[in-house]
């Protein structure tokens, strides 16, 4: 059964880099059938896409993110990763990561979750 | 960008029907996604391309996409249904997955 876990700080500092990890079971991340995907949450809101990587590591990015974004693979320890830079407050969200298959999107399975916090 | 609106809050009684809209433009053509999401937890997908249902989600969650809504249904509604509901869909155009608003569901 596929499983997903984020890691990494909890706690970053604003205009400093966020850095998050999410490591896979179950699959590899050269599985052709899934997408790997990174969606947050802010507190007491709702759901925002962040972007996704291919197998062949090609890249789907939020355009409202883009110029902070770098999502990467792994395919020796089996994870994909989330660079974002010069974080503010409104970054402050909890990070998950998940698969996401088919043409349409969908997405399967998530990691619980990680909060990250932008704070000095 | 394509937007999907949802109402804010759904109160439904227990053993009754909710129901939950999705609206975009022209959502109909669009496939349509949806995911619970209790207190505390990550989203689960419940109903996925408009109308299925991932193995272990009871067939009271349906779901229907026509012209400009999409709409969850959960018949027989149990205080375990308490939770916040998001569609999704993939929007070709712009290579984004977009999110509805989200909508809450108390069971009164």
């Amino acid at each position: 059964q596929l499983q997903l876990q984020e890691s990494g700080p909890g706690l970053v500092k604003p205009s400093e880099t966020l850095s998050l990890t999410c490591t896979l079971s179950g699959a590899s991340i050269t599985n052709t059938t899934f997408y790997w995907g990174w969606i947050r949450q802010p507190p007491g809101k709702g759901l925002e896409w962040i972007g996704s990587i291919y197998y062949t590591e090609k890249t789907y990015y939020n355009t409202s993110l883009k110029s902070r974004l770098t999502l990467s693979r792994d395919t020796s320890k089996n994870q994909f990763s989330l660079t974002l830079r010069s974080v503010t407050a409104s970054d402050t969200a909890v990070y998950y990561c998940a698969s996401v298959r088919g043409s349409f999107r969908r997405i399967d399975n998530w990691g619980q979750g990680t909060l990250v916090t932008v704070s000095s | 960008s394509y937007v999907l609106t949802q109402p804010p809050s759904v109160s439904v009684a227990p053993g009754q029907t909710a129901r939950i809209t999705c609206g975009g433009n022209n959502i109909g053509s669009k496939t349509v996604h949806w995911y619970q999401q209790r207190p505390g937890q990550a989203p689960v997908l419940v109903v996925y391309d408009d109308v299925d249902r991932p193995s272990g989600i009871p067939d009271r969650f349906s779901g229907f996409n026509s012209a400009n809504t999409a709409t969850l249904t959960i018949t027989r509604v149990e205080a375990g249904d308490e939770a916040d509901y998001y569609c999704q869909v993939w929007d070709t155009s712009s290579e984004h997955v977009v999110f509805g608003t989200g909508t809450q569901v108390t069971v009164l």
